[in-house]
């Protein structure tokens, strides 16, 4: 597995401002994924961010709303822009492609807990 | 559509009980299979997963789920319950032609174990 940290663990925003939501792992990894848990329900992927390219965003999710960056194998950073209490949500960062070779599942972050009033 | 479901909200078991945690699938191929634990304010911590082999499956603290594909079912089971593992369980599925981000999430099943 790997050591996933995230910053801030949560946050109250004004609506209409903008939050970067920072993922840091101790390892370099091959993938790295944004997920959304809205209160009380499931998670949802938003995008897989990828390393020195553009992410790639799942359906309902834009760009301009949740710009994404990969500067490196082992950061990554998810804006959530223009904020209004419909974002209220856990961000969650994972990782995946570990060692060994197959090792299909993911590793989660703590989350960030964002409020949006 | 691919899906993931997880048909009880709320599990409730005495401790020292065994405990099931249900869930059904319905994706075409062959799955990659997961469940995921999530602990008040934490994020998920993976527990344990089937990708090829053994029906039954081990995994963390204690325990097992069972595959039966004539079912499409994932079951999460352990022998005997903990207060300490009350906690939100979440299945998850990753269709075989998905790739790494396509893990589908089941809506999660709440576990109360009672002293």
């Amino acid at each position: 597995s790997a050591v996933i940290s995230q910053k801030p663990s949560r946050d109250i925003c004004q609506r209409g401002t903008s939050l970067t939501i920072q993922c840091q792992v101790d390892s370099q990894v091959t993938m790295m994924f944004w997920y959304r848990q809205q209160p009380g329900q499931s998670l949802t992927l938003i995008a897989t961010a990828n390393q020195g390219s553009e992410a790639t965003y799942e359906s309902g999710f834009v760009i301009d709303k949740f710009p994404i960056s990969r500067p490196n194998l082992t950061f990554s950073t998810l804006t959530v822009s223009n904020m209004s209490p419909e974002d209220s949500s856990i961000y969650l960062c994972s990782v995946g492609g570990l060692a060994p070779r197959g090792s299909y599942e993911q590793y989660f972050g703590p989350g960030t807990r964002l409020t949006v009033t | 559509a691919q899906s993931v479901a997880q048909p009880e909200d709320q599990v409730n078991v005495a401790e020292g009980n065994p405990l099931t945690v249900k869930c059904t699938y319905s994706v075409s191929g062959n799955p990659y299979l997961f469940w995921y634990v999530q602990y008040p304010n934490r994020g998920l911590q993976f527990l344990l997963k089937y990708i090829t082999g053994d029906n039954l499956v081990k995994g963390s603290y204690g325990f097992e789920a069972e595959f039966n594909k004539s079912q499409t079912s994932f079951h999460l089971k352990k022998p005997s319950a903990l207060v300490s593992d009350s906690a939100l369980y979440f299945c998850a599925v990753r269709p075989p032609s998905g790739g790494y981000n396509k893990l589908i999430f089941g809506a999660g099943t709440r576990l109360a174990v009672h002293p």
